[in-house]
């Protein structure tokens, strides 16, 4: 079965400052992870996902994603916080493409003016 | 295309009473998801379908909740004798399974519950 923890369930960075969530998942088989993020009052959208074809994944707005098998990690970086990245950020796991896709508790991001 | 879309997007209701959701997924994906949301929690998996078959449904879920996806298009998701615990947010997500390939989850802006 798979799951997914994510270290602190708020985080607050100044802005221009790094943002980094973290994200440790558990699957029995080489999984696929993914990044979700909620603004308020919207649905969930996907930010990055990974699919073994690279460690260093790309997303939208700046963000990108490192897995590590070693570590069982896929934590989630921007090197300059915006005002407008303030969200809910769910990291997701899945064990196939025909598998469920199982998330996280979320992390609160806050950026500080 | 309009996305995916949840009807009613509000609803409340007494407890005991049944209600039911629906969700139209984006036309052309075969995959359709239930999640549940609470506040300050990540979407909680209830169930998911492959076309109109349903491949699994959550251990945790009580017999009060079940799903249908009858022509494979659209899905319901009816609660029977609602309690206050089921007040949540309901979310379904589609996508398109290719072999291989991981499917981006479309979501739904939800139907969240109230039970009074």
């Amino acid at each position: 079965a798979q799951s997914v923890t994510q270290l602190g369930s708020h985080v607050s960075v100044s802005e221009g400052a790094l943002v980094l969530l973290r994200c440790n998942y558990s699957s029995s088989v080489p999984p696929y992870l993914f990044w979700y993020v909620q603004y308020p009052n919207q649905g969930l959208q996907l930010l990055l996902k990974y699919t073994s074809a690279a460690t260093l994944v790309k997303g939208i707005n700046g963000f990108e994603a490192e897995f590590k098998k070693s570590e069982t990690s896929f934590h989630l970086t921007k090197p300059s916080a915006h005002m407008s990245d303030a969200a809910e950020y769910f990291c997701a796991v899945s064990g196939t493409s025909y598998d469920k896709v199982i998330f996280g508790p979320g992390t609160s991001l806050s950026v500080i003016p | 295309d309009t996305g995916v879309s949840q009807d009613p997007r509000h609803k409340i209701t007494k407890r005991g009473q049944n209600v039911t959701f629906r969700c139209d997924p984006i036309s052309e994906h075969n995959r359709l998801y239930w999640y549940r949301q609470t506040l300050g929690q990540g979407p909680e998996f209830l169930t998911y379908f492959q076309n109109e078959a349903q491949l699994e449904k959550s251990r945790l879920l009580s017999d009060r909740f079940s799903a249908e996806r009858p022509k494979g298009s659209f899905s319901t998701l009816e609660i029977q004798r609602t309690e206050q615990g089921d007040s949540a947010m309901y979310l379904c997500a589609s996508s398109f399974l290719l072999a291989g390939a991981a499917g981006e989850l479309f979501f739904g802006e939800g139907s969240r519950l109230t039970v009074l």
